[in-house]
This record gives C-alpha cells, sequence and structure tokens, in this order.
C-alpha cells in the first residue's frame, strides 16, 4: 500500500530511445515533483504540478516532457535519450502548496534508476 | 549555485554517541529547513523541520538547530543507533515551505556498533 509509487524501478535503453516513467500517489496531495538524482548525488527539482497544472518547470531540456492525467500522477517522458539523462529519478507530493502551517515536507517514491547505454 | 550544502560527505560515529550533521545554506531568503534520511535503493523520507522563526526543534532522539545569523543548521541525533545508518540530506525552502525544496548533496552517517 505504497504512499508514492513509480514504476519501473530500473530502466536500461540505448541512446535515442524515448521512455517513460510513471508516478502515482495515493495520498491525496495536491501537488506532485520530478526530482533527478545525479551522479554527484545532487537532488535538483524538474517539475513541479500542483492539481494538474505545471507550476515550476526548471531549466530542464524539452526532451523532457511531464504530463499530469489527474492530480494522483505525475508522468514523465523522456524523448531521444542521451548518456547524461542516466540518473536517479525521484517522483514526490506534498500537501497543497498554497497552505500554511506545519509543513512536512515530501512524501518520495523509491526512485527509477535509468541508466543509458 | 549550491545554496544549500553539506560539506561532509560521510562522517561515521560510535553506536550510543551524539551524531552531529551539519548543513550551510547561502539564500538569506530560506524560512524553512528540513532533514531527511534515505536508506539506499530507497526515497528520501522526512526526519524533522524547523521554521525561521525558531532555532531549535526536538522530537525524539533527534534535534535540529537553526543560527540564521551564520546560515547554519544542525542535526543532533543521541544515542545513536545502528538503523540510523543512512544519508541524510538537508532541504531548505522559502514560504514556509510552500515553494520547492532545495537540497544539499547529502552526508552519509555510518554508526558503529
Amino acid at each position: 500500500d505504497t504512499a508514492v509509487s513509480q514504476t519501473p524501478k530500473y530502466l536500461v535503453t540505448q541512446m535515442g530511445n524515448d521512455k517513460s516513467i510513471k508516478c502515482e500517489q495515493n495520498l491525496g496531495h495536491d501537488t506532485m515533483y520530478w526530482y533527478k538524482q545525479d551522479s554527484k548525488k545532487f537532488l535538483k527539482i524538474m517539475f513541479s504540478y500542483n492539481n494538474k497544472e505545471l507550476i515550476i518547470n526548471e531549466t530542464v531540456p524539452n526532451r523532457f516532457s511531464p504530463k499530469s492525467p489527474d492530480k494522483a500522477h505525475l508522468n514523465l517522458h523522456i524523448n531521444s535519450l542521451e548518456l547524461g539523462d542516466s540518473a536517479v529519478y525521484f517522483c514526490a507530493s506534498s500537501q497543497d502548496w498554497t497552505s500554511g502551517g506545519q509543513n512536512y515536507g515530501y512524501t518520495f517514491g523509491s526512485g527509477t534508476r535509468l541508466t543509458v547505454v | 549555485d549550491q545554496q544549500v550544502k553539506q560539506n561532509s560527505p560521510s562522517l561515521s560515529v560510535q553506536e550510543g554517541r551524539i551524531s552531529i550533521l551539519n548543513c550551510d545554506y547561502t539564500n538569506s531568503m530560506f524560512d524553512y529547513f528540513l532533514w531527511y534520511k534515505k536508506y539506499p535503493a530507497e526515497g528520501p523520507t522526512f526526519l524533522i523541520s524547523i521554521s525561521s522563526i525558531k532555532d531549535k526543534n526536538e522530537d525524539g532522539r533527534f534535534t535540529v538547530f537553526l543560527n540564521k545569523s551564520a546560515k547554519h543548521l544542525s542535526l543532533h541525533i543521541v544515542p545513536s543507533q545502528p538503523g540510523d545508518s543512512a544519508v541524510y540530506f538537508c532541504a531548505a525552502s522559502v514560504n514556509f515551505g510552500n515553494e520547492k525544496l532545495t537540497f544539499g548533496t547529502g552526508t552519509r552517517l555510518t554508526i558503529i556498533p
């Protein structure tokens, strides 16, 4: 009964391919995120969606396209994969970002390790 | 431009002693700080947080201290237990946590039995 689940857990693919990573949360959160953890272990935000609306789009190549069919899902599609895309991608969700009060941060998925060969 | 820095990539502590993990930040707009713990092949999990209106927050064995003038925060774990061995990430946000989190690069804590 995982709160934030990502599939697949591992993905090995060749350069130039197109691939998707799926994410689903059952916490009723309004905001979902994609983070990338590179080889230096640096966790950096890529995208954020609030109730299906894109609110954060960091300087990510446009080969990366997030899609949120509903507020419980945020998928990441990557076109023309490059060697430098190899990383661990984490999906996360949080309470409505416009609310105040105590904030417990994000709930993360277990990550998708993408290896481009 | 790394706005949140954890300068110690690793730390080893004897079981039962105190573990102190440090974090520095450069953005004076940050007003909410969080610590996450991460085991291998799992996502980070929330541990403890602190708002800039406080200088200390305690939760069981975990205490976070915030020194705004030095732009420095630390996480104290006492007593340290073998299950505490993990990577610890410091994170910061503006708007009291309602904006994106900016993470440090993590410190790998190893508790020696």
